[in-house]
């Protein structure tokens, strides 16, 4: 079973807030992952980070913003959510080879929702 | 860049029942993942494979590289077998970390 954590699982949140997710993981896995999924679509790739210090913009355009300061830990945050970042944010992680052939393990999820 | 179909969208079958899901991708690939989506919205990887079959348990994942498809089948399915079943590939043929996701096949098994 895979060590990756996220908080909250569920958040409610009024427009305007400034919010951060969590993602913690204890496998020592330098490649660290968020993905948006909306009801019954597809994972789409928001940020990513090689390692310390490395955070790289995904292909799903995104209002918000990663930082990458210990291995273990890649926390996201929207500094004033909208009703349209109402989603489910799915952090993931792997070992750093750099290849679509590394597994992936993901967290349980974080479901956003901004009134 | 590669995209992914996946067939079908939803599936109900009865408890015991043999299930196939199929996945298809436009360009080729170095490997190919099946992940599993419980209603919670955990994700699981099941396989990657980049030729042949895999088996784990009751599932078995195949891959055709030059048909540029894969099936992922259940035998004597359970209901705890319900979820979101979803492929996913890397967006080029020169391989990449980045994953392209399949909408998923949603599958319930009655008891």
């Amino acid at each position: 079973e895979a060590d990756i954590y996220q908080t909250p699982r569920y958040l409610v949140i009024g427009t305007g807030k400034k919010i951060t997710l969590e993602c913690s993981q204890t496998m020592g896995h330098d490649k660290m992952y968020w993905y948006q999924q909306d009801p019954g679509m597809e994972l789409h790739l928001i940020h990513y980070s090689y390692g310390v210090n490395s955070t790289e913009k995904g292909d799903l355009s995104s209002e918000s913003t990663v930082s990458r300061i210990r291995t273990e830990h890649f926390p996201l945050t929207l500094e004033s959510a909208r009703p349209s970042h109402t989603s489910q944010y799915l952090c993931a992680s792997s070992e750093l080879s750099g290849q679509s052939t590394d597994t992936q393990y993901f967290g349980p999820g974080t479901r956003l929702t901004v009134l | 860049k590669n995209e992914v179909e996946q067939s079908p969208q939803n599936l109900t079958a009865q408890e015991g029942e043999f299930i196939t899901i199929n996945c298809s991708y436009s360009v080729g690939i170095s490997a190919l993942h099946w992940l599993q989506q419980h209603p919670g919205g955990g994700i699981v990887s099941l396989f990657m494979l980049s030729s042949g079959k895999k088996k784990h348990g009751r599932l078995i994942a195949t891959i055709n590289i030059q048909e540029k498809h894969s099936s992922l089948h259940i035998t004597a399915s359970h209901p705890r077998d319900s979820a979101v079943y979803i492929c996913a590939v890397p967006p080029t043929q020169g391989g990449s970390e980045k994953l392209v996701f399949g909408k998923g096949t949603k599958l319930t098994v009655n008891p």
